[in-house]
């Protein structure tokens, strides 16, 4: 696709729930990551892919939060057991392999757990 | 370890007048430095970036930031504001390619 896509744009979830946050970066980026926004706040990094290999969880802030890129491709972010401390816009970005440093990010999920 | 500051979370201007958002770092290692845009309800839109080489950097919509190594400071400058700059803007800090540190954002407002 032209962008970084994420679905669904909104979850509302009790606590407790589980939920599953998905990113589909562009086509042919080999570089995924997983950022977690809260409210008044710049985005704080969660875990970073290099094609399927999960490179870097040191973001992730408990082991209820697990995130996997099987395929190279689309990424899912799985929360467990949903907490409201986890109500968040949750990012996607990637990159391309000759421009690395260059970040594009997806629109965002906005997580409300109540 | 490195982080960014912004200072001021709220910059307010009239339209037409200098926009001058602030950004310093600290890093042990030459950074790559960024400003990102974000308006509401989407996602980080990159306005410009310094890897390397010239250190007055342009970047989208007349934005343009310079990258001042003693000063330590990456702030981010648009001659005349336009109604359609209001937005949050982010300064970010990476060196690795994979850990870019976010800085927590300047709300620009812009008053006609």
């Amino acid at each position: 696709g032209a962008g970084v896509s994420q679905s669904p744009r909104y979850k509302v979830a009790k606590r407790g729930q589980d939920v599953a946050l998905r990113c589909d970066p562009i086509s042919g980026h080999v570089s995924l990551f997983w950022y977690q926004q809260a409210l008044g706040q710049g985005p704080e990094f969660l875990t970073y892919f290099q094609n399927e290999a999960q490179l870097d969880k040191s973001g992730l802030p408990s082991d209820r939060f697990f995130a996997e890129r099987p395929e190279g491709s689309v990424s899912t972010l799985k929360i467990q057991r949903t907490q409201q401390e986890d109500s968040a816009v949750y990012l996607c970005a990637s990159s391309s392999s000759w421009n690395r440093e260059t970040q594009y990010f997806g629109p965002g999920t906005r997580l409300l757990v109540l | 370890a490195q982080s960014v500051t912004q200072l001021g979370s709220h910059v307010s201007v009239s339209e037409g007048a200098l926009v001058l958002l602030r950004c310093n770092y600290s890093s042990s290692v030459p950074p790559y430095l960024f400003w990102y845009v974000q308006y509401p309800n989407q996602g980080l839109q990159l306005l410009l970036k310094y890897t390397t080489g010239a250190t007055l950097v342009k970047g989208i919509n007349g934005f343009e930031a310079e990258f001042k190594k003693s000063e330590t400071s990456f702030h981010l400058t648009k001659p005349s504001a336009h109604m359609s700059d209001a937005a949050e803007y982010f300064c970010a800090v990476s060196y690795n390619n994979n850990d870019m540190r976010f800085g927590a954002g300047t709300r620009l407002t812009v008053k006609p």
